[in-house]
């Protein structure tokens, strides 16, 4: 079974521009969450998403946005990019959201030059 | 409250030796503390998981101590291997919060000599 699936594993951008990241949960989850990691520090809290709906929402600007397609598929946004906002973007399925048995993706790692 | 404490930073052990990995929080409405291990390029994976009803649980090399009144958890690692070089985090949570938002620790990089 393929697990959480996260793209482009890379991207560079600059200063001001837009970028949205993509993510596919495991089959049969309804639940995607997305995380910031910077460097040398832990995963942050950005969003979840429970079918379709928005149920949390970490201490993040308006800049960041999220939306879950009836697949169940993620899309994160990001807008007016800061060179603050270089990290490792992670997205985590479950079946409803619980925090038990979180499954990661790889990652997406964003560089805002 | 809502961070948790994580050390130490770093970590060197030799190959054999017990590694030792300590949290800390506060807010007393965390019922699940997992712990995750991250390797370069790679997202965290689930280790092990404790809920505050029981003081000790083990699977496999991996153990996890828990003690509710200092509020404090800790990982062990017996008989540890250069393949268990990586970065642990600590988290926690609320389990019946229908967020299922984690709560990490800054991360402890453990590097193990043969």
């Amino acid at each position: 079974d393929a697990g959480v699936t996260q793209s482009p594993t890379h991207l560079i951008k600059t200063r001001g521009q837009q970028v949205t990241l993509r993510c596919s949960p495991i089959s049969g989850h309804k639940s995607v969450s997305w995380y910031q990691q910077v460097l040398g520090q832990g995963p942050q809290f950005i969003f979840q998403y429970y079918e379709k709906e928005e149920r949390g929402r970490g201490n993040f600007p308006d800049r960041f946005s999220a939306r879950q397609f009836p697949n169940y598929s993620s899309e994160l946004n990001v807008n007016a990019l800061l060179l603050g906002d270089s990290a490792l973007y992670l997205c985590a399925s479950s079946f409803q959201g619980e925090p038990y048995g979180y499954t990661f993706g790889s990652g997406t790692r964003l560089t805002v030059v | 409250q809502q961070q948790v404490k994580q050390s130490p930073q770093s970590l060197i052990v030799q190959k054999g030796g017990i590694p030792i990995i300590n949290c800390a929080y506060e807010n007393t409405a965390f019922d699940y503390f997992p712990w995750y291990q991250q390797f370069p390029g790679k997202g965290p994976a689930l280790l092990i998981a404790i809920r505050p009803d029981v003081s000790e649980k083990k699977e496999g090399r991996f153990t996890i101590s828990f003690n509710k009144s200092a509020k404090q958890f800790s990982l062990h690692i017996m008989d540890s291997q250069p393949g268990d070089s990586a970065t642990y985090f600590c988290a926690a949570s609320i389990g019946s919060s229908n967020t299922g938002k984690l709560i990490f620790g800054q991360g402890t990089t453990l590097q193990v000599k043969p």
